[in-house]
């Protein structure tokens, strides 16, 4: 059974950097396909991106392209996503979430980090 | 990639049964066979309730089926029981691509 178990919540300043990670126990990272998710308060979940085993490559969500960065340490099986120049509106529940490739669907998830941007 | 179309909200009685849409395109959902949905409750990590469109995992009910039409997947739950009030969000993957519905809210009444 895979487990994902993500870091606490943090709380930044706008304009400031933020790294939540996703520990992975009951499978090898590298054999999953690590996806990020968010959820602002009261609104619906907005994926961020992630890993493309189709083409060994992470693809990003054209909203978040050059302000998020997101890595995998194999050694210790956890991914990272790390957001920049945060602003108000990334205050989220940020998921991580591992995409079946055989269907498609995040069929396990973290439970969740809450990043709070204010100033 | 625009999200998804769901209706905001809708509600049904204990027992009866409901039926929620997700309108994409032929980009998304009428492209491709990877639609999945996911229930969630308040400050609860979403959880797939279906997938393939129609394709159940391990552990949930019966009660709950999924379709497809065109460029619309939906979401039946027969039989509500209080447990199934939650928000409900399709979710559609193709070219590398995933792409969520706004999401609906389930009151059971």
């Amino acid at each position: 059974q895979v487990q994902l178990v993500q870091s606490g919540a943090e709380v930044r300043r706008p304009g400031a950097s933020v790294k939540v990670s996703c520990k992975v126990s009951g499978h090898r990272l590298t054999e999953l396909t690590m996806e990020w998710v968010r959820q602002a308060p009261g609104k619906g979940l907005e994926w961020m991106g992630g890993y493309d085993p189709e083409d060994g490559e992470t693809v990003y969500a054209q909203k978040f392209e050059g302000g998020v960065t997101m890595t995998e340490d194999a050694s210790t099986d956890t991914a990272y996503m790390e957001l920049s120049s945060l602003r108000s509106e990334d205050t989220a529940v940020y998921y991580c979430a591992t995409r079946n490739t055989n269907t498609g669907a995040f069929h396990y998830w973290g439970q969740g980090s809450l990043v709070t941007v204010s100033s | 990639q625009s999200a998804l179309t769901q209706p905001r909200s809708v509600s049904e009685s204990p027992g009866q049964s409901v039926t929620m849409s997700c309108t994409g395109t032929s980009s998304d959902i009428g492209g491709f066979s990877y639609v999945s949905w996911y229930q969630q409750h308040p400050g609860k990590a979403p959880r797939v309730i279906m997938f393939d469109f129609d394709k159940r995992p391990s552990g949930i009910s019966n009660r709950f089926s999924g379709s497809k039409s065109g460029n619309t997947a939906s979401l039946t739950i027969s039989g509500l029981r209080a447990e199934d009030a939650a928000d409900y969000y399709c979710c559609s993957y193709g070219g590398s691509r995933v792409v969520f519905g706004g999401g609906t809210k389930l009151t059971v009444l």
